[in-house]
């Protein structure tokens, strides 16, 4: 049964600082990879998706690394923002079979102070 | 492309009703999955549909059913309601048969009293 671990759970900054959140997963036979961002009482807005075949994919201040083998992925934010604030999940699509879900993390609440 | 509209938003029942919540998925899109979001346990699997054919089923008592449309629409239905069936209920599309990139909607904020 896949398992997603994201660390750490909540995580204060001041504004400017680059950081990294981390996703675990315990099963490395996945489709691809998902970082989403979710606002308090909203939907999930997707970031980034990195496919099993990938080790990164960027996009603005957004980086996101995939190493399957070890089970791990990272997120790092350049110059953080107070509007980067938000609840960031990680989730992996599995492959094989029929199953068609994504498992999440529970997630890194980000809080960037000005 | 409109995204993935879900209604109502918001929602009060009391326990041992029922419910019954609509998702639309993004045009084109016919995979469609629910997931459900507690502080305690995060998001969860509900169940996944494809062609009006249920593929995937998550670990939930019978009380949680859904279905899928012709036109892909679908509909989840909780019955016989339990204060712990208080989440946030999010509708995925995806574009593709197998899952991949899903786009969610807004949710359905369910309230149990």
């Amino acid at each position: 049964k896949q398992e997603v671990t994201q660390i750490p759970a909540a995580l204060s900054v001041p504004e400017g600082e680059n950081l990294v959140l981390n996703c675990s997963f315990t099963d490395s036979a996945i489709y691809n990879l998902q970082w989403f961002r979710q606002d308090p009482g909203k939907g999930l807005t997707s970031l980034l998706l990195i496919q099993s075949s990938q080790r990164e994919q960027t996009s603005g201040r957004l980086n996101a690394s995939l190493d399957k083998s070890s089970g791990r992925s990272t997120l790092y934010i350049a110059a953080s923002q107070p509007g980067d604030s938000a609840t960031y999940l990680c989730a992996v699509l599995d492959s094989g079979g029929s199953n068609y879900k994504l498992t999440f993390g529970k997630g890194t609440l980000l809080t960037v102070n000005p | 492309k409109a995204g993935v509209t879900q209604t109502p938003r918001y929602l009060i029942k009391t326990r041992g009703q029922q419910v019954t919540l609509s998702c639309s998925p993004i045009s084109g899109h016919r995979s469609v999955s629910w997931y459900q979001q507690t502080p305690g346990q995060g998001l969860q699997f509900l169940f996944e549909y494809f062609s009006e054919t249920q593929r995937n089923k998550g670990n939930f008592p019978g009380r949680f059913s859904g279905r899928q449309f012709s036109n892909s629409r679908s509909e989840m239905n909780v019955s016989t309601l339990e204060l712990g069936d208080s989440a946030l209920y999010l509708c995925a599309s995806s574009p593709s048969p197998t899952g991949y990139e899903q786009y969610f909607g807004p949710g359905t904020r369910l309230t149990v009293t």
